[in-house]
């Protein structure tokens, strides 16, 4: 089951402006994770959000928690070409079950 | 470094052969995740482990199976590959508990002709 759906799909910038990816989800929650992976590779963690925290930062990253609105951001600021990749959520639902679900990620493209 | 390494990077195989994936974490991580990227799909979790000798279904196991003899490694299974299980395949591991940060293998491209 896809417990996240990302929005948008696939989103076009130039180099300099902010991206900005969400993510909806629809069980309760523990954490909401988000992946960046380059074309035909591994996906590499980003940043980790407690259900119980609404905003957090690392570097140029933002994300954002509204779990009343079972919705996650992701805000890239300043974006550089090295930023093109395809960018996921993961959720880890109070299941009990120990994996991942994830959604079907934005593709974005950092133009120079 | 971290790493959890996946066998191939790249494999092609024919209609009906056996095929084994192969992953390998260094981190002493107790869970371990098969998952198969498709376009449009994103990722789906096909089997999981918590410990040695233990195994889960996912949401798409049928066709595949797992083996973990070694809290290390985690094999994937494909009894009779097919073309519908040509796809991108993800290893990853996490420590206890789960929930907490996925670490992924470097993927295995499969294509079954």
């Amino acid at each position: 089951s896809q417990q996240g759906e990302e929005d948008p799909q696939a989103l076009s910038i130039q180099e300099g402006e902010n991206a900005t990816m969400n993510c909806s989800y629809k069980t309760s929650i523990n954490n909401l994770q988000w992946y960046r992976q380059n074309s035909g590779r591994g996906l590499v963690h980003l940043i980790l959000i407690r259900s119980n925290e609404r905003e957090k930062h690392s570097g140029r990253l933002r994300v954002t928690l509204d779990t009343s609105k079972k919705s996650s951001s992701l805000l890239i600021t300043a974006s550089r070409a090295a930023d093109t990749a395809s960018y996921f959520c993961a959720t880890d639902g109070n299941t009990g079950r120990r994996a991942l679900t994830f959604g079907s990620g934005t593709r974005l493209q950092v133009q120079p | 470094d971290v790493k959890v390494t996946q066998s191939s990077r790249y494999l092609v195989k024919r209609t009906g052969e056996k095929v084994f994936l192969e992953c390998v974490q260094d981190m002493d991580h107790e869970n371990m995740f098969w998952y198969r990227q498709d376009p449009g799909l994103g990722l789906r979790l096909i089997y999981f482990s918590y410990d040695v000798k233990m195994k889960e279904k996912g949401d798409i196991p049928e066709g595949y199976s797992v083996s973990r003899e070694k809290k290390e490694r985690f094999s994937l299974i494909l009894e009779s590959a097919s073309t519908n299980q040509t796809s991108m395949y993800l290893c990853a591991s996490t420590r206890n508990h789960g929930g907490g940060r996925a670490f992924f293998g470097q993927g295995t491209r499969l294509t079954v002709v």
